[in-house]
């Protein structure tokens, strides 16, 4: 398994502001994803951060808007952008080591935007 | 068609009771399942594995059928604690190389005293 840290656990924000969210794993995986889980709703890929490279994009979901980044095995970014209140959600780190194995999660970015 | 589809219920059930879930997956050549579950304000976490012979953890029972698409969780003898949003995770052939997990809306169980 992979423990999964993930920053900040719940923030804020003013509306048009942009917040970063940061996912660290205590050993190095082969994927990385970004979900967001709306209340009541189940988890809505946003895409894949690709190490080294351009994140994939799932439809609906632009790197203006999204931008991510993966510098290396073990850490990830989400950028949340431009804010308005339709982003409040819940925003999840998932990774695993490819192959169809199982997927682990950190504990999940609460964002409210007013 | 969603790749994959769970009953959001909620399935309320008393203490004891047994209780199961379906969940559907649209891709015959989907090669690996889960089930996790998740707690109201928490992340999911990865209840069990589900393997082609089945699989079983305590009160938990895990299966898998291929000929119909689906995939079930059976829970005996219900504790309160088992309360929570069971989701169910297919991984369909990757188009471009990379298993994405698929998850299902997931099942919403209350089990009451």
């Amino acid at each position: 398994s992979a423990v999964i840290s993930q920053k900040p656990s719940r923030d804020i924000c003013q509306r048009g502001t942009s917040l970063t969210i940061q996912c660290q794993v205590d050993s190095q995986v082969t994927m990385m994803f970004w979900y967001r889980q709306q209340p009541g709703q189940s988890l809505t890929l946003i895409a894949t951060a690709n190490q080294g490279s351009e994140a994939t994009y799932e439809s609906g979901f632009v790197i203006d808007k999204f931008p991510i980044s993966r510098p290396n095995l073990t850490f990830s970014t989400l950028t949340v952008s431009n804010m308005s209140p339709e982003d409040s959600s819940i925003y999840l780190c998932s990774v695993t080591q490819g192959g169809g194995t199982e997927a682990f999660f950190g504990q999940g970015t609460r964002l409210t935007v007013v | 068609r969603k790749e994959v589809e769970q009953d959001p219920g909620p399935f309320n059930v008393p203490e004891g009771a047994t209780v199961a879930f379906n969940c559907t997956y649209s891709n015959s050549a989907s090669q690996s399942f889960f089930w996790y579950r998740q707690d109201c304000r928490k992340e999911p976490k990865l209840l069990m594995s589900v393997y082609s012979s089945g699989n079983e953890d305590g009160r938990f029972t895990a299966q898998l059928n291929r000929a119909s698409q689906y995939i079930s969780l059976l829970i005996r003898d219900s504790k309160l604690s088992d309360s929570a949003t069971y989701l169910c995770v297919v991984n369909p052939p990757p188009p471009g190389g990379s298993y994405i997990p698929t998850f299902g809306r997931g099942t919403s169980l209350i089990v009451h005293p």
